[in-house]
């Protein structure tokens, strides 16, 4: 089955500094790409996806790249704020599978 | 309005216990899921219902029993609670399944279940 694995499962920046979280994937047919974000006490939020159409997506201060024949994909935070801090997942489906696999997640400390 | 709403949020119990928790979506979805998130953060798959039918069972033990009432409830039953059980269980929906083609999840604040 499909297995994902993200890096760095911690990683603390400056408030103002850029994050980059990467995951790979193993499935070749694995087309969908999302990010979720999970706050204390709280379940996870889809925050950006991708599709293995595109190379990247971007929305304000949060990006995420895709290279198809590495499969690999990255979240990239730039501007970092303090309600950044978070754990943050990558996830990997592809067609017919009706669940997401999730990669292992990287908590993100903002420090202010 | 909570969307995907699970109860209890925190649930104690004893070893060897029966214990249930109860979910529901007022989203109309048609796909619901039950996820196991481990003390190290690593989210899991469970289960996986499709109006009422069971779609996805990834390996879990048989005392785990899931139940779907309709599609806007998904349930989680276990028999005979062991310590490893302890986990962040979390339940999520989305509008057909079909997470492949930019579904998004939409999961609940999950329950936190401490096996003594």
């Amino acid at each position: 089955g499909e297995n994902v694995e993200q890096h760095p499962s911690t990683l603390s920046v400056q408030e103002g500094d850029s994050a980059v979280i990467k995951c790979t994937y193993s499935d070749s047919a694995s087309n969908y790409f999302p990010w979720y974000k999970q706050e204390l006490g709280k379940g996870p939020q889809l925050i950006i996806d991708i599709r293995s159409n595109v190379g990247e997506k971007k929305d304000q201060r949060i990006a995420v790249t895709l290279n198809k024949t590495a499969k690999h994909f990255s979240l990239h935070i730039t501007e970092t704020q303090p309600e950044d801090s978070a754990v943050y997942f990558c996830a990997a489906s592809k067609p017919g599978r009706r669940a997401l696999t999730f990669g292992s997640g990287t908590r993100l400390q903002v420090q202010p | 309005d909570t969307a995907v709403s699970q109860t209890p949020k925190y649930l104690v119990t004893q070893m060897g216990n029966d214990k249930s928790i109860k979910c529901e979506q007022n989203l109309g979805h048609d796909t619901m899921y039950w996820y196991k998130q481990d003390s190290k953060k690593f989210l899991k798959i469970m289960f996986s219902y499709n109006n009422k039918e069971l779609i996805i069972n990834e390996t879990v033990p048989n005392r785990f029993s899931p139940k779907s009432p309709d599609k806007a409830h998904l349930n989680l039953h276990i028999n005979s609670l062991e310590l490893g059980d302890s986990a962040v269980y979390f339940c999520a929906s989305s509008p057909t399944g079909s997470l492949s083609t930019n579904e998004k999840l939409f999961f609940g604040s999950g329950t936190q279940l401490s096996v003594l």
